[in-house]
């Protein structure tokens, strides 16, 4: 049963227009959430994280929005560029446990020139 | 970026054979993990280490196991290699300073296994 849900597998958007990437989760006991970035042939690279005392954290062309009725979250990539293009991974996780993420599936971000 | 490394980077093995990678970290972090990763499944845990010697299971941790004499390093050992296990492995890593940290990963090793 997953608890992280990335619906969209991918998304085709064009360079300069806003890319908006999707996550759902269950666990009401997450109250940390981070985007991570994987380029083909390398590790996720850390991109940008909110806590649930906050509904919106930015930084530069990335904005992460929390809305923790409805337990979504968005990343707003604006203006996408090519070098985005790459695989998104939503992570959630609750606080005074293990420091054990839970990762969606992934969605693949390909921004056109 | 944390001092991450994976070794092999590639590895081709047959089934039944035992096979260990290794991820080595030159950051002291704590907390160090295995994951495989897998077209339409993500980032999935296989084990965790919360210190040298305490380690524990993942999701999908059947057929894996991890050994961690050192803080710096973090075995993953497949004990009679299946088709199945045919993945990406990550190794990642985190520190504990303050509540909320993000991971570090590895470059990953691609394993096929024939």
């Amino acid at each position: 049963d997953q608890q992280v849900k990335q619906n969209s597998p991918s998304l085709s958007v064009q360079e300069g227009r806003i890319s908006i990437l999707n996550c759902d989760y269950t666990n009401s006991m997450f109250d940390y959430f981070l985007w991570y970035k994987k380029y083909p042939a390398e590790g996720p690279t850390f991109l940008i994280s909110i806590s649930s005392i906050k509904d919106k954290n930015e930084d530069g062309r990335f904005t992460v929005f929390l809305n923790k009725s409805a337990k979504h979250l968005s990343l707003h990539i604006v203006p996408s560029q090519p070098g985005d293009s790459a695989v998104y991974f939503c992570a959630a996780s609750a606080s005074g446990g293990s420091y054990i993420p839970t990762f969606g599936r992934g969605t693949s971000l390909i921004v056109h020139p | 970026d944390a001092g991450i490394t994976q070794s092999p980077r590639h590895k081709v093995t047959e089934t039944g054979t035992p096979v260990t990678l290794r991820c080595h970290q030159t950051e002291n972090h704590r907390y160090m993990y295995w994951y495989r990763q897998d077209p339409g499944h993500g980032l999935r845990l296989i084990h965790y280490s919360y210190g040298v010697k305490d380690t524990d299971k993942g999701e999908v941790s059947d057929g894996y196991s991890v050994s961690r004499s050192k803080t710096e390093d973090f075995l993953l050992t497949l004990e009679s290699a299946t088709s199945s296990q045919t993945s990406v492995y990550f190794c990642a890593t985190k520190t504990t300073s303050g509540t909320y940290n993000e991971q570090f990963f590895g470059p990953g090793t691609r394993l096929t296994v024939l």
